[in-house]
């Protein structure tokens, strides 16, 4: 069964740099994901798409601070100088014939 | 500017129908899947159905099948979401998103509520 799992929350200060983990269920290692961004009472917005292999393409307008990597079945969204507008909810997510998955979600705090 | 713009969610009893709309704009409609994706209120996103390019192919979550229906019209290019036997446990935004396998990018949502 395709599953991502996201830990709950997070927090980081202000200025500083995070790392996210999204983790692809066993014998799903081989799949990209998409990160997605939703701030407080907003709409969610597409951030990037992960592949396996760590390279990604990012949406329109995101910025540089915005970037992710993989390892085997874990997949990363790394933040760096953290603005106050970066606090939101963070879900990874992906993809097969007649499915589409979501992970839990990552509430990110900037201190 | 690529745009999606969701309407006809609202309040509505249990087993009640509801029909969502979502009016694309700024790219070619039909050369791409369409999804539904919905959030209930404090919780995660859940990806409710999806929709081929030319309306041949439509997947479902398991607890909307049945119930639900998506549809779309490439003349008008909209994508619908016909909702039936409405229960509780449907009260969300719903979002419609342009999809690739990842969604980009998404509506502003609109709430739906089933309650008496």
């Amino acid at each position: 069964q395709l599953v991502l799992t996201q830990s709950p929350s997070a927090s980081a200060s202000l200025g500083a740099s995070v790392k996210l983990t999204c983790t692809l269920s066993s014998g799903h290692s081989s799949y990209a994901i998409a990160w997605h961004q939703q701030q407080p009472e907003k709409g969610p917005r597409y951030l990037m798409k992960l592949n396996s292999d760590g390279s990604h393409s990012k949406g329109d307008g995101i910025p540089d601070r915005f970037s992710g990597s993989s390892s085997g079945a874990e997949r990363y969204l790394s933040i760096s100088s953290l603005q106050s507008e970066d606090e939101a909810d963070y879900f990874c997510q992906t993809w097969g014939t007649g499915i589409r998955v979501f992970g839990g979600g990552t509430k990110l705090t900037v201190l | 500017e690529v745009q999606l713009v969701e309407s006809g969610g609202g309040l509505v009893q249990p087993g009640g129908s509801l029909r969502l709309s979502c009016a694309a704009s700024g790219f070619t409609f039909s050369s791409y899947w369409m999804s539904w994706v919905r959030q209930a209120p404090g919780k995660g996103l859940e990806w409710v159905a999806n929709i081929k390019k030319d309306g041949s192919e439509k997947y479902y979550v398991d607890s909307v099948k049945g119930r639900f229906t998506i549809s779309r019209d490439n003349a008008k290019n909209s994508l619908y979401l016909q909702m039936n036997s409405l229960r509780a446990e449907d009260t969300a935004v719903y979002y419609c998103a342009r999809e690739e396998g990842w969604f980009d990018p998404w509506g502003q949502g609109t709430l739906v509520t089933v309650s008496s």
